[in-house]
């Protein structure tokens, strides 16, 4: 199976905008994509989930195209605390080789 | 508190022994995960159960198993360890598989194998 794959790290400044994409070519037709944070010896934490199109919430957007291969998770006016690891996860396979897959992760550092 | 409960936060152990680890899934959730997570491996999937059966499978090695209980909570059962195994072993849970629900981690399991 291909990997589900993110950019490895991220810089912003506070009061940026940051967009993560992750790319997960085998997606399985009917799984949603979700996005988690995750701190420090913690477990993630979930922010977002889609299945198409765009979906907002009170913390971030999440942008997904029509053939589902990819996803944005886009954190509008970041701050300090945003630095974290975010990770996409998706369903792969088809029933009996089913696997839920996180990305490989992208650690973001908000700069002052 | 996210709900989820895992036990024992924190484990030390010997080569070749063997260990439980402990989950309580949200309460009204039916299906548990399990992930480990190493510094070279990032978060792998393990397996999943859904209503005490097993649903999927991941990287799961051999020497590892698990089981849901009919009260829903969930062990994984590690034995022959290896240095490898050391590890942040997460629990997470969510109501059914197929809903719109994202999933709820634990806090984690530190598995040190020494």
């Amino acid at each position: 199976l291909a990997k589900t794959t993110q950019p490895i790290s991220m810089d912003s400044y506070e009061g940026q905008e940051v967009n993560i994409t992750c790319s997960h070519n085998n997606i399985a037709t009917n799984d949603y994509i979700t996005w988690y944070q995750q701190f420090p010896s913690q477990g993630p934490r979930f922010i977002i989930q889609g299945y198409k199109t765009k979906v907002t919430n009170e913390v971030a957007s999440l942008f997904i195209p029509a053939d589902r291969k990819s996803s944005t998770l886009s954190l509008p006016r970041v701050s300090l605390s945003d630095t974290a690891v975010y990770y996409c996860l998706v369903g792969e396979g088809t029933s009996g080789t089913y696997k839920y897959i996180f990305g490989t992760g992208t650690r973001l550092k908000v700069l002052a | 508190d996210s709900g989820v409960t895992q036990t024992p936060k924190h484990l030390i152990t010997a080569t070749g022994q063997r260990v439980t680890l402990r989950c309580s899934p949200r309460s009204g959730d039916l299906s548990v995960y399990w992930y480990q997570q190493s510094l070279d491996q990032g978060l792998q999937f393990l397996i999943q159960y859904y209503n005490g059966e097993e649903r999927a499978k991941g990287n799961i090695l051999e020497r590892f198993s698990a089981q849901q209980f009919p009260d829903l909570h969930s062990e994984l059962n590690l034995s022959s360890l290896e240095l490898g195994d050391s590890a942040l072993y997460f629990c997470a849970s969510r109501k059914n598989p197929g809903t719109r629900d994202g999933y709820t981690f634990g806090s984690g399991t530190r598995l040190t194998v020494v």
